[in-house]
């Protein structure tokens, strides 16, 4: 597609529901990062992947927390069981290899309740 | 200490102004990027840098890899400048990306 796209826009949960989140990367992008973004905060690095190949999932917060990218384009983050403290903007950017420019979505915002 | 500090955090300037806004890391990296972040979330990737300098516009950004320092200069601020503007790094063993916690600059008219 044109650019990074993640879905849903908007997601409001329960507190101990699961819940996935999706990004369609640029065509062709091998790299494909997500991070989370709390109100009035920077960018907090999640995880990354190199095609199919998770890279680093060193920032991902606990093992509620899960990403995967089984075919090297879209990727789902996933958290079980969630909880209030969940509740940001989740965010991915492609990029075509490594150290070249991201290109970011929209993002999706979660809200626990 | 994070491992990228940005300064200052919060910056309100009159339009016409020259703005500096500065990073500072504490890793090897492999390239440092400059995001802008409107009032709607959006992000956009402004410059990529591994040496030197960029220029784009009414924007500059230098680097300055052995003092592990960089700037983004704004030239002729205007208001529609105002936004959160993010330095990120590339670490150099892995292509990891460490955020700042970004200045938020406020340009009156």
């Amino acid at each position: 597609g044109a650019g990074v796209s993640q879905s849903p826009r908007y997601k409001v949960t329960k507190r101990g529901q699961d819940v996935a989140l999706r990004c369609d990367p640029i065509s062709g992008h091998v790299s494909l990062y997500w991070y989370r973004q709390a109100l009035g905060q920077g960018p907090e690095f999640l995880t990354y992947f190199n095609y199919e190949a998770q890279q680093d999932k060193s920032g991902l917060p606990n093992d509620r927390f899960s990403a995967e990218r089984p075919e090297g384009s879209i990727s789902t983050l996933t958290i079980q069981r969630t909880e209030q403290r969940d509740s940001a903007m989740y965010r991915c950017a492609s990029s075509p290899q490594g150290n070249y420019g991201y290109t970011f979505g929209s993002g999706t915002r979660l809200t626990v309740v | 200490k994070n491992e990228v500090e940005q300064s200052p955090q919060n910056l309100t300037a009159q339009e016409g102004e020259f703005i500096t806004i500065n990073c500072s890391y504490s890793v090897g990296i492999s390239a440092l990027h400059w995001l802008q972040q409107h009032p709607g979330g959006g992000i956009v990737s402004l410059f990529m840098l591994s040496s030197g300098k960029k220029k784009h516009g009414r924007l500059i950004a230098t680097i300055n890899i052995q003092e592990k320092h960089s700037s983004l200069h704004i030239t002729a601020s205007h208001p529609r400048d105002s936004a959160v503007y993010i330095c990120a790094v590339s670490l150099n063993r892995d292509d990891k990306i460490i955020f700042g916690k970004g200045t938020r600059l406020h340009i009156l008219p």
